[in-house]
């Protein structure tokens, strides 16, 4: 089945150590995105790619750092920088916007905990 | 900076309709307008798009005024598992291709 699969659901780390987040399509899609949400807000993007090795910032990339080496594969490191890093992540890819009205689609999201 | 404005909260008794009303006056003419939901701690999940003229899916309706300014989402009988958070996005066209999410509204469907 075609799809977003995201992993792990849930991570934790301690203080001051770096993570990285995996998130994976099979869906052919050139646009891929990472999103925060906190509990009881809405998406905040981080960083999305349009186009292997190729990344864009965000409205809260300070603390990350992405790569998009493949097209299927958008890694998001959340690193010992980011001051509030426990929160719900989200990918999600989709077509290029002006290729055609198509929607994204979600990964299931990773729970990252820092302690 | 998100493009849309939708109320925090909703109810609707179960069976009824819901509407979700949308605000995007400044949307341009060549952006789509999006409907996803998120029922809790799940990815979003898309409903509905259209440009100016009305659509229907098996899902949902969406309104779009003639001016393309606001719509409403139309949820013809909602249930229970209707229940979650209803994102009105418009989808940025040109090189960004950003995909910006506001607050979204809270919708209780209640028996």
């Amino acid at each position: 089945d075609g799809g977003i699969t995201q992993s792990p659901k849930y991570l934790f780390r301690k203080e001051g150590q770096n993570v990285t987040l995996s998130c994976e399509q099979n869906l052919n899609h050139d646009a891929m995105y990472w999103y925060r949400q906190d509990p009881g807000q809405g998406l905040r993007l981080i960083y999305y790619s349009q186009i292997v090795n190729d990344f864009q910032k965000g409205d809260i990339a300070e603390g990350y750092s992405v790569s998009r080496e493949k097209k299927e594969s958008f890694p998001l490191t959340v690193t010992s920088a980011q001051k509030n890093p426990t929160a719900f992540y989200l990918c999600a890819s989709s077509t290029l916007a002006g290729t055609g009205n198509t929607e994204a689609f979600f990964g299931q999201g990773t729970r990252l905990t820092v302690v | 900076d998100a493009k849309t404005t939708q109320p925090t909260s909703m109810d609707c008794a179960e069976g009824r309709a819901a509407n979700l009303p949308c605000n995007h006056s400044t949307i341009s003419g060549n952006e789509y307008v999006y409907w996803y939901r998120q029922i809790h701690s799940q990815g979003p999940q898309y409903i509905i798009h259209g440009l100016k003229n009305n659509e229907t899916n098996e899902m949902a309706s969406l309104i779009i005024t003639e001016d393309r300014k606001s719509s409403t989402l139309i949820l013809p009988h909602a249930t229970l598992r209707d229940t979650a958070v209803y994102y009105c996005i418009v989808r940025v066209e040109g090189n960004t291709g950003k995909l910006i999410f506001g607050q979204g509204t809270t919708l209780q469907v209640k028996p």
